[in-house]
């Protein structure tokens, strides 16, 4: 059974600093692995997708990249801002039908 | 752009009480989620389609149930709500056929039962 794991589940940084966000999944069999963005109390936001093909995704001062082999994925951001923190989710793919696997989330707090 | 939308953001209902929500997409895609989100249980599967008129369990779809008549619409339904089922709900749809296989998520319904 898949299972994905974020660690740390809560991190917080000064204005500025670059920071890593881990994935980890136990299963390598992924169609793809997807990032979003949470603010509290609201939707979710995709904020990149990385094929299962693909070793990284950038967008902005945001880059992912995937490890299938190792079951793990990063998420950098660069440069962080106030407007960074929030809880950030990473979630597999893991059929055609779309069905997702969530880990339980990293909430960012980005200090001025 | 892809537009997820919910019918409520907010609802208070009481307990036994039959509620409906409501998720309607506008791109033409064949799946579509519904999710309950706990703090410290994160993101939990209730309920899938992948075409009209087909549902599949996720993995808590008990007290639950779904209509999928058009392709653009997703309901879930709480035939009886219970205070357990106080939750965000998030309903989530995907392309199957189109790259990129994005997920694309409503704003959330905020559901307390009472």
């Amino acid at each position: 059974k898949q299972e994905v794991t974020q660690i740390p589940a809560a991190l917080s940084v000064p204005e500025g600093e670059n920071l890593v966000l881990n994935c980890s999944f136990t299963d390598s069999a992924i169609y793809n692995l997807q990032w979003f963005r949470q603010d509290p109390g609201k939707g979710l936001t995709s904020l990149l997708l990385i094929q299962s093909s693909q070793r990284e995704q950038t967008s902005g001062r945001l880059n992912a990249s995937l490890d299938k082999s190792s079951g793990r994925s990063t998420l950098y951001i660069a440069a962080s801002q106030p407007g960074d923190s929030a809880t950030y989710l990473c979630a597999v793919r893991v059929s055609n039908t779309g069905k997702l696997i969530f880990g339980q989330g990293t909430t960012l707090q980005v200090k001025p | 752009d892809v537009k997820v939308t919910q019918s409520s953001r907010y609802l208070v209902k009481r307990t036994g009480e039959k509620v409906f929500l409501e998720c309607v997409q506008d791109m033409d895609h064949e799946n579509m989620f519904w999710y309950r989100q706990d703090p410290g249980l994160g993101l939990r599967l209730i309920y899938f389609s992948y075409d009209v008129k087909m549902k599949e369990k996720g993995d808590i779809p008990e007290g639950y149930s779904v209509s999928r008549e058009k392709k653009e619409r997703f309901s879930l339904i709480l035939e009886s709500a219970s205070t357990n089922q106080t939750s965000m709900y998030l309903c989530a749809s995907s392309p199957t056929l189109a790259r990129p296989y994005e997920q694309y998520f409503g704003p959330g319904t905020r559901l307390t039962v009472t």
